[in-house]
């Protein structure tokens, strides 16, 4: 069974720009949750989508949103990048049944804004 | 508010040498403790999930046990590849999100 999958892997942008990642989960899978992780903060929760709605949302600015398709591909955008926004971008996807949530993660997307 | 403390931050153990790290909780209705190993750059990996106290589950030279306030996981005989950052994460009362700690750093040496 294929696992979780994102890309690009690797990314380097300029202040201000805007940025767009994407997640695969593993088939039947219909949650998928977001998350930064950085050497000061750990992993912290950005937001999560469970059949293309927003179920959960971290302690994070407007500047970041994401979207979660039918198929239950997501994407997350950050837009007017900060260099703050360095980070390694993580999606995990979870079948979110019987009150359980294993979360799978991906490989993430190391982002880097200079 | 749900918290999630692992001990120690680091560890550096010799190969063979046996050992546990620590995850304490403070939450009002545990659904269910998970591990992960995160190797540097990755993902976090998916090790073990806890439901209750008294709970153990074992994978290879890992141990994961459980009780009503911390979990450990026990390390023996640690090799080298076992190096890694490991997680833990607490999922409690009716929310889907679960609190992760941040991490217990181990080397292995050889």
């Amino acid at each position: 069974k294929a696992g979780v999958t994102q890309t690009p892997r690797y990314l380097i942008k300029t202040r201000g720009q805007q940025v767009t990642l994407s997640c695969s989960p593993i088939s039947g899978h219909r949650s998928v949750s977001w998350y930064q992780q950085t050497p000061g903060q750990g992993l912290q929760f950005l937001f999560e989508y469970f059949s293309e709605t927003q179920r959960n949302k971290g302690n994070f600015p407007g500047r970041f949103s994401g979207r979660q398709f039918s198929n239950s591909r997501s994407e997350m955008n950050v837009s007017t990048l900060e260099l703050g926004d360095s980070a390694l971008y993580l999606c995990a996807s979870s079948l979110a049944t019987d009150g359980t949530y294993e979360q799978y993660f991906g490989p993430g997307t190391r982002l880097t804004v200079t | 508010e749900d918290q999630v403390t692992q001990s120690p931050e680091a560890l550096r153990l010799q190969e063979g040498e046996s050992s546990s790290l620590n995850c304490s909780y403070t939450v009002s209705g545990l659904r269910g403790l998970f591990w992960y190993r995160q190797d540097p750059g990755k993902g976090p990996e998916f090790l073990f999930t806890l439901y209750s106290a008294g709970e153990e589950k074992e994978k290879e030279r890992l141990k994961a046990t459980l009780t009503k306030k911390e979990s450990f996981l026990h390390i023996t005989a640690p090799k080298p590849e076992d190096s890694a950052t490991y997680l833990c994460a607490v999922q409690a009362g009716g929310s889907y999100i679960p609190t992760f700690g941040r991490g217990t750093s181990l080397i292995v040496h050889p």
